[in-house]
């Protein structure tokens, strides 16, 4: 089983806000980050650090974290928002990383 | 531009080995940790291990070690999975990322779709 964990899947009314969140206890140590990933393309980095995007990435999407939860934000979902999303972190170790087993989300 | 590209979808049959690639341009290869991910069908993102170019440290996912063997040329900028003898369950796609110090796993390959089927 995974060191992170996530639920399986979302679903939100088009513009609406969707919270997607993380667990495991090795995030009260390390940052998660967070990928869109969509059929047929390679993962997206969207969220890494506290709250830190990449350059390209909307500012609808914001990240948190508090004890050993992370979350991952859509604020006014857009269609393009569909994906599976994947957190991800270093595991108890610190010397290897784990996914989170993906949050599928879908837009209504 | 950093970019990391992978070579073509393989075929192979059970028993047979295998090497992907995965070339990087872009930014200091020696700098930089290069990981490999798989994605069986229908199933998630799974870290199968990860090499550090400069001194070739690697470090294997428990679910792997001994199953692939993660390498580097470095004359080449080019990082490898390797598998002995493939499996029917090894029916995956593969991914390279780079790691950036600063955001993590910025960058991927395009993936190379693996086919072992008799």
């Amino acid at each position: 089983s995974s060191e992170v964990t996530q639920d399986p899947a979302v679903s939100v009314a088009l513009g609406q806000t969707v919270r997607i969140t993380c667990q495991g206890d090795t995030l009260r140590n390390y940052y998660a980050s967070w990928f869109q990933h969509k059929p047929g393309q390679a993962p997206v980095l969207v969220m890494y650090g506290y709250n830190k995007r990449p350059s390209g990435i909307p500012d609808r999407f914001s990240g948190s974290s508090s004890g050993n939860t992370a979350s991952l934000t859509i604020t006014g979902a857009q269609a393009e928002d569909e994906a599976d999303y994947y957190c991800n972190s270093r595991d108890s170790s610190g010397n290897q990383w784990v996914f989170g087993g993906g949050t599928k989300v879908t837009v209504l | 531009e950093v970019q990391l590209v992978q070579a073509g979808a393989e075929v192979k049959k059970p028993g047979e080995s295998l090497k992907i690639s995965c070339q990087g341009s872009g930014y200091t290869f020696t700098s930089h940790w290069i990981g490999w991910v798989r994605q069986m069908p229908g199933k998630g993102l799974e870290w199968m291990g990860i090499i550090h170019p400069r001194d070739l440290d690697t470090r294997y996912s428990p679910a792997f070690e001994g199953q692939v063997t993660i390498s580097v040329d470095k004359s080449t900028r080019t990082a490898y999975l390797q598998w002995r003898s493939l499996k029917a369950s090894d029916t995956a796609m593969y991914y390279c990322a780079r790691h950036d110090t600063g955001s993590g796993w910025a960058n991927w390959g395009q993936g190379t779709l693996v086919t072992v089927s008799s």
